[in-house]
């Protein structure tokens, strides 16, 4: 059974940038997509983006300047690097497996595997 | 971009009693595309429910979702103490949304 494992800094100051690390194990990162998602304090939860082990990535149209994303098939883990960050971005940070599936002509993702989470606040 | 409306906001039951919980679209969504996680604080979120009522691997039959178009149920026939969290509901349209969430907490 595959497992997610978030890592990084917990504490970033306004206007650096916030990088995070999820180690996969139990599953290579090399197939299926990866995504990041967030929730805010009092606040759902929200996706941000995913990666491909090709390197090629989606994210959220309203934080698409701030974020970027990577793989790193040599130590099977992939990372998130989210810019220019603000109080509004203090939120416990989730990284996850996308299962995608054709149906009908519609494209279905969900998200069947987690990492615990980790806590990043923004605070001088 | 589609808004999931979950409700209520708070559920308050007791081990044993059946929990519905409700997840709105604002607009129809194919069936395939609605799922369900359940989320306690400092554990990873786990999937419950895909493609509006398949059982996520090892969920227990209690759990059982339903619905199509814009109106879409969690059902938890018997709460069990584990049971108590914060549940979502989920669409992949052209990006990815979720609920709000309702909370079920012991009454």
């Amino acid at each position: 059974q595959v497992q997610l494992q978030e890592s990084g800094p917990r504490l970033v100051k306004p206007s650096e940038t916030l990088s995070l690390t999820c180690t996969v194990s139990g599953g290579s990162v090399s197939i299926y997509y990866w995504s990041w998602l967030r929730q805010t304090a009092g606040k759902g939860l929200e996706w941000i983006g995913h990666v491909f082990a090709d390197g090629s990535t989606s994210h959220k149209s309203s934080l698409r300047t701030r974020v970027s994303m990577s793989v790193d098939t040599s130590k099977n883990q992939f990372a998130l690097k989210l810019s220019s960050v603000t109080a509004a971005d203090t939120a416990v940070y989730y990284c996850a497996r996308d299962i995608r599936r054709f149906e009908s002509g519609y494209l279905s993702i969900w998200f069947d595997s987690w990492g615990p989470g980790i806590l990043v606040t923004v605070s001088s | 971009e589609t808004v999931l409306t979950q409700s209520p906001g708070t559920l308050s039951l007791s081990p044993g009693e059946r929990g519905t919980l409700f997840c709105r679209a604002s607009e129809s969504i194919s069936t395939s595309s609605l799922a369900w996680y359940q989320v306690k604080p400092g554990q990873a979120p786990r999937l419950l429910i895909y493609g509006t009522s398949s059982r996520a691997t090892g969920i227990p039959d209690r759990f059982s979702g339903s619905g199509s178009g814009t109106e879409f149920t969690l059902t938890i026939s018997s709460l069990e103490p584990e049971d108590f969290a914060v549940f979502y509901c989920q669409h992949y349209g052209s990006s990815h949304t979720f609920g709000g969430g309702t909370k079920v907490e012991i009454k």
